[in-house]
């Protein structure tokens, strides 16, 4: 069975600190990992993709892929107070299709 | 930006109903797949369409499911008996031939 594991939170942290947030896979096929942010009630919304290993920035937001560990992760520095929602790690976990898997999604709450 | 569009955004039927879910993917895009996502759970793959068939789908995509592009831009879900157990929030998504997929604004079904 694939998955993606997330730790459900809540995370909370204070505004204008950095937010980690992590993921794991279990198949080692996985080629793209994706990260979205969801809002109560909305749907999800596409913050960055990362499919090499290392880091992959864009504006606040860092990417991280490990693949040896199976591990993916989202920093987000200068967190802000609309950045609390909730962010989910997708994996593409085949090549026909490119079906994403997604895990739980972390609660991320931000206090000014 | 383009968007990928869904109507309706709520319907509700009763159990044992056929409903259509409506989406319009973005106009360039070629792969095009169906979530859903149940209140407070993961969201879940459904099925992947491309060159005008189903390229993939998962355990839940049973016969009660199919999917259509009956025209250049529409994409539709239908959902041939409905049970209490498919109401949720039902998702759209398209992509390019690149990695990332966008998602819709929704459908959320409630079988009473």
């Amino acid at each position: 069975q694939k998955e993606v594991e997330q730790n459900s939170g809540p995370l909370s942290v204070p505004e204008g600190a950095i937010a980690s947030l992590n993921c794991t896979y279990s198949d080692r096929g996985s080629q793209s990992f994706f990260w979205y942010r969801q809002y109560s009630g909305k749907s999800p919304e596409l913050i960055m993709f990362i499919y090499s290993n290392g880091d992959k920035e864009d504006g606040r937001f860092t990417a991280q892929l490990n693949k040896a560990s199976q591990y993916v992760s989202l920093l987000i520095r200068d967190s802000q107070p609309s950045d609390s929602a909730t962010y989910l790690c997708a994996a593409e976990v085949s090549q026909a299709g490119t079906a994403l898997i997604f895990g739980k999604g972390t609660t991320l709450s931000v206090s000014s | 930006e383009p968007e990928v569009t869904q109507t309706p955004s709520h319907q509700v039927t009763q159990m044992g109903q056929e409903v259509i879910l409506r989406c319009v993917p973005i106009s360039n895009h070629l792969y095009f797949y169906w979530y859903r996502q149940i209140l407070g759970q993961k969201v879940e793959f459904l099925v992947s369409f491309y060159n005008n068939e189903i390229s993939e789908k998962s355990e839940i995509f049973d016969d009660q499911f199919s999917v259509e592009r009956p025209d250049g831009s529409n994409f539709t879900l239908k959902i041939r008996s409905t049970k209490l157990e498919d109401s949720a929030m039902y998702f759209c998504a398209s992509r390019t031939s690149a990695d990332e997929q966008y998602f819709g604004p929704g459908t959320r079904l409630t079988v009473t």
